[in-house]
């Protein structure tokens, strides 16, 4: 079936260092992403969303990259700090009026002192 | 400040015994979703309200229903727990057809005895 994926499931990183997170997405309608950071025992927190008419989204300290070629989704955390370790999930909706975010495997971020 | 409040954050159930996990939110947004989250895992959708219409999703067990009494409130019951169903259950809201990503309420974490 069609699923949203994570290359990686735990990502090492020194702290001040530039994280990159990655994501493959299988569903080509798919034209809303959303990257979420769950802390331990907290539900997921909205970091940064892009739409699928767009390649690059900046935040504070957070640029989403999109490539619709090759289905593909990445996180830039800028200065990597003590504070972003956490799981981050990609998640795809294939139709914004549908309302349904479907959510990938999610990558540990673990950050080195 | 405009939240998702999940109760309660603990909950230890006996086998087979009913329980139900409750969901408020003050941000007005017409849509809610229960997600099933087992360690290590991506939340699954079990299903959402849009307004008063329920959608479940195909593979969400019958064991598992939910009632949204009004705009405010979204409940989820589990009739039989048993020992496969210890999760962290997560509520969300959004609004229809904005697709701004989700807001998640803390979790309850369930515990079956």
């Amino acid at each position: 079936g069609e699923s949203v994926g994570l290359h990686l499931p735990t990502l090492s990183v020194q702290e001040g260092d530039n994280s990159i997170i990655n994501c493959a997405y299988s569903n080509s309608a798919s034209d809303y992403f959303i990257w979420y950071k769950q802390e331990s025992g907290k539900g997921p927190q909205f970091i940064i969303d892009i739409r699928s008419n767009m390649d690059k989204r900046q935040g504070q300290r957070v640029t989403v990259l999109l490539n619709k070629t090759v289905k593909h989704l990445s996180l830039q955390i800028a200065a990597t700090q003590p504070g972003d370790s956490a799981v981050y999930f990609c998640a795809e909706n294939t139709d914004y009026r549908d309302d349904k975010i479907i959510f990938g495997k999610g990558t540990r971020l673990h950050i080195l002192p | 400040d405009a939240m998702v409040i999940q109760n309660p954050r603990y909950q230890v159930t006996q086998f087979g015994k009913p329980v139900t996990l409750s969901c408020s939110q003050t941000l007005n947004h017409n849509v809610m979703y229960w997600y099933q989250q087992k360690s290590s895992q991506a939340p699954k959708l079990l299903f959402h309200y849009y307004d008063k219409d329920f959608n479940n999703e195909a593979d969400t067990p019958d064991n598992f229903q939910s009632r949204r009494p009004n705009t405010s409130f979204c409940f989820l019951d589990i009739r039989s727990p048993g020992l496969g169903d210890a999760a962290m259950y997560l509520c969300a809201t959004s609004r229809a057809g904005q697709a701004d990503g989700y807001t998640f309420g803390s979790g309850t974490r369930l515990t079956v005895v």
